[in-house]
């Protein structure tokens, strides 16, 4: 119940094109879903998160999409960018507290943008 | 800047001998941490959740008594890898937290390499 499931494993984009990450989380009592983004040797930095209550948010190039219902959200990276190679995880955490910093990770997908 | 910075970055270590990772909040003063194992081309793994002034709470497979945990100020984690073995060897994350109602963050550390030879 505590699984986060994320595909695909890896992605390979064009310069200019639309990267599209997915996520299924089985744990309906989740209320935290932030996406990190993390490069070869250093820890995961924060790209955008998102609640139950909402079904999109948008930050620059980056949106996450919500669906409760399905318990799926997924990440889109518009006008992907070299630079966007990394590794993408999702994650998932339960509210209540510093609960929220308890996080589930899903897989992992290993991004590369071609020039 | 970083909020939340982690020492050593890298560190080499006999079979047997431990190893202190230092993780600090910088901006803000967490009266939680977690701490994460990473393998090579893995996802992070929770190993435990530090909590300032009590004990430890361990996930499940984690030894307690090889990985312990204190929290000894609002800033400041420790991990301590005791009787480190090869297979101890990994990328070990730690993060942080407040509780601002609605915009709750978590901030992770650039992270540690833990090496046994």
């Amino acid at each position: 119940q505590q699984q986060v499931k994320q595909s695909p494993q890896s992605l390979i984009v064009q310069k200019g094109g639309i990267s599209i990450i997915n996520c299924a989380y089985e744990n309906t009592a989740f209320d935290y879903f932030p996406w990190y983004q993390q490069f070869p040797g250093k820890g995961p930095a924060l790209l955008i998160a998102i609640r139950p209550d909402v079904s999109e948010k948008k930050e620059g190039r980056f949106t996450i999409s919500f669906n409760k219902s399905a318990k799926q959200f997924s990440l889109h990276i518009m006008d992907s960018q070299p630079g966007d190679s990394a590794t993408y995880f999702c994650a998932a955490s339960l509210a209540g507290g510093t609960s929220y910093g308890k996080l589930t990770f899903g897989q992992g997908t290993i991004l590369t943008v071609h020039p | 800047g970083a909020v939340v910075s982690q020492h050593p970055s890298r560190v080499i270590c006999k079979s047997g001998t431990s190893v202190k990772i230092e993780c600090r909040s910088l901006d803000f003063q967490a009266t939680t941490m977690f701490w994460y194992r990473q393998f090579p081309k893995q996802s992070l793994m929770l190993m435990a959740t530090s909590n300032e002034g009590s004990k430890a709470t361990y996930e499940q497979g984690v030894e307690k008594d090889k990985f312990l945990i204190n929290h000894a100020s609002l800033t400041l984690s420790t991990l301590t890898v005791t009787s480190a073995h090869p297979e101890d060897s990994s990328f070990y994350i730690c993060s942080a937290s407040w509780d601002i109602p609605r915009e709750n963050t978590i901030y992770f550390g650039e992270g540690s390499w833990l090496t046994v030879v």
